[in-house]
């Protein structure tokens, strides 16, 4: 069974950092792609970042663009989401979510249960 | 970037009868080389995150029932769920990846009526 585990969430000032670790069992981890999707209080899913299986490209929201970085740690079967820089904006749960394929263009089929981010003094 | 919208906003549908929801996109997610509509459709439940529904536009995901159905190519895209039960009371969101930034639309909420 596919398990996807973040962790890292919490209350953060605004200009300050975080990472976020997402640890996955029950697949092959390095053979899938992995996408972070946050979703602020209220509010609809909004795409963040890809990273691909394989060859690790990494995709970017022009939002997120310059502050965030995606990585993977195949030998410990963990996906992160280093966040720089942080805005009130990017208060949300943040989902990890697991690929279809090792290529970055596919859906998402197996998701975590997330984790808060909020960013206020 | 792909703008996607999504119609009705929310619908109230009677136990038993058929629901439907339409994601637009603003420009064609069909991908030329393998003829797949690059487009999925997920379901939220409160409380919880999404899960995958539909994929390339009309592939259902392993497990999910029948009752739900996908269609469309192009830029015009459908989910139906031909006989809603109360466990479908959620929200409902299409996201194309064809190219990035990927992006979702912003959600039909179904409910009964």
């Amino acid at each position: 069974e596919v398990q996807l585990v973040e962790s890292g969430g919490g209350l953060i000032q605004p200009g300050g950092s975080l990472r976020l670790p997402c640890a996955a069992s029950g697949f092959t981890f390095s053979g899938y792609s992995m996408t972070w999707v946050r979703q602020a209080p209220g509010k609809g899913l909004e795409w963040v970042s890809t990273i691909s299986g394989g060859t690790a490209n990494t995709y970017y929201a022009d939002s997120v663009k310059g502050r965030f970085t995606i990585s993977r740690d195949n030998s410990k079967n963990t996906l992160y989401l280093q966040m720089d820089s942080l805005r009130a904006e990017d208060t949300a749960i943040y989902y990890c979510a697991k690929g279809r394929m090792p290529s970055a263009y596919t859906g998402s089929d197996s998701w975590g249960q997330g984790t808060l981010v909020t960013v206020s003094s | 970037d792909i703008v996607m919208t999504q119609s009705p906003d929310s619908l109230a549908v009677s136990l038993g009868e058929r629901a439907t929801i339409s994601c637009k996109s603003s420009q064609s997610v069909l991908y030329n080389s393998n003829n797949k509509n690059q487009l999925a459709w997920y379901q939220q439940k409160p409380g919880q995150p999404p899960k995958l529904l539909i994929y390339w536009a009309s592939t259902r995901e392993s497990g999910v029932p029948e009752r739900f159905s996908g269609s469309g190519s192009g830029t015009d895209f459908t989910l139906t769920i031909s006989s809603l039960q109360a466990e479908d009371v959620a929200v409902y969101c299409c996201q194309q990846y064809y190219s990035f930034p990927f992006t979702f639309g912003p959600g039909t909420r179904v409910e009964i009526k």
